[in-house]
């Protein structure tokens, strides 16, 4: 089946500081989705790609269906940041997503 | 705006138990979806319904029965609650065309005794 590896699986970071979360796929993507779960177990919707860049604050993300990996960028993290981060992506004409396993972000002061 | 409604917000059941999560959402979205997210696992995929009157199984269906009432409403029972289960749903939902973005609900997490 389709495949979807995150990386890294744990990051930490002070606050201030900038990483890069990272999808990597085994096939060809239609879209991408980025999600945060917050404390309650919610999935927040960060962004969705069919293609190219978006930014919203300090968040950044990026998709490149052909190179088959999306990347979500985060800068001057902040405490309230952390939490797990999940990726999700369709193939056309797949009703079915796959999520990857997550990324657990832990800010630290 | 719309709204993903799950009932109940946290459920605790007993082993052998039958139980039954509701999912509402006025979003008028054809396709809705039920997932299963343990700690530190991904979100994986129970059922899902492409249109009304639509019942697919997803990767972990077994233990599981979904039932599409009606557009807005999609329901998941756990067929026998497992001892020392304990596990959020979460129920999404998207358009059949145009774009392919799904909307979360709050979840229902799931304690079994």
């Amino acid at each position: 089946g389709d495949q979807v590896e995150q990386s890294p699986s744990a990051l930490s970071l002070h606050e201030g500081t900038g990483s890069a979360l990272r999808c990597n796929f085994t096939t060809t993507m239609r879209a991408v989705q980025w999600f945060r779960k917050n404390s309650r177990g919610s999935l927040i919707n960060l962004f969705y790609l069919a293609s190219g860049t978006k930014e919203n604050g300090r968040l950044k993300s990026a998709f490149d269906s052909k190179e088959r990996y999306s990347t979500l960028h985060i800068r001057d993290a902040q405490l309230e940041d952390s939490g797990t981060y999940f990726c999700a992506a369709r193939r056309g004409g797949n009703y079915k997503p796959t999520f990857g396993k997550g990324t657990s972000l832990v800010v630290h002061p | 705006g719309g709204i993903i409604t799950q009932t109940p917000k946290f459920l605790i059941g007993q082993e052998g138990q039958k139980l039954t999560l509701k999912c509402q959402q006025n979003f008028n979205h054809d396709t809705m979806y039920w997932y299963r997210q343990d700690s530190g696992k991904g979100l994986r995929l129970i059922y899902y319904s492409i249109t009304e009157n639509d019942l697919q199984k997803g990767d972990l269906s077994e233990g599981y029965d979904a039932s599409r009432e009606k557009k807005s409403s999609f329901s998941l029972t756990v067929t026998s609650a497992q001892k020392n289960e304990m596990a959020v749903f979460l129920c999404a939902s998207r358009p059949l065309g145009g774009g392919d973005e799904q909307y979360f609900g709050p979840g229902t997490r799931l304690t079994v005794l």
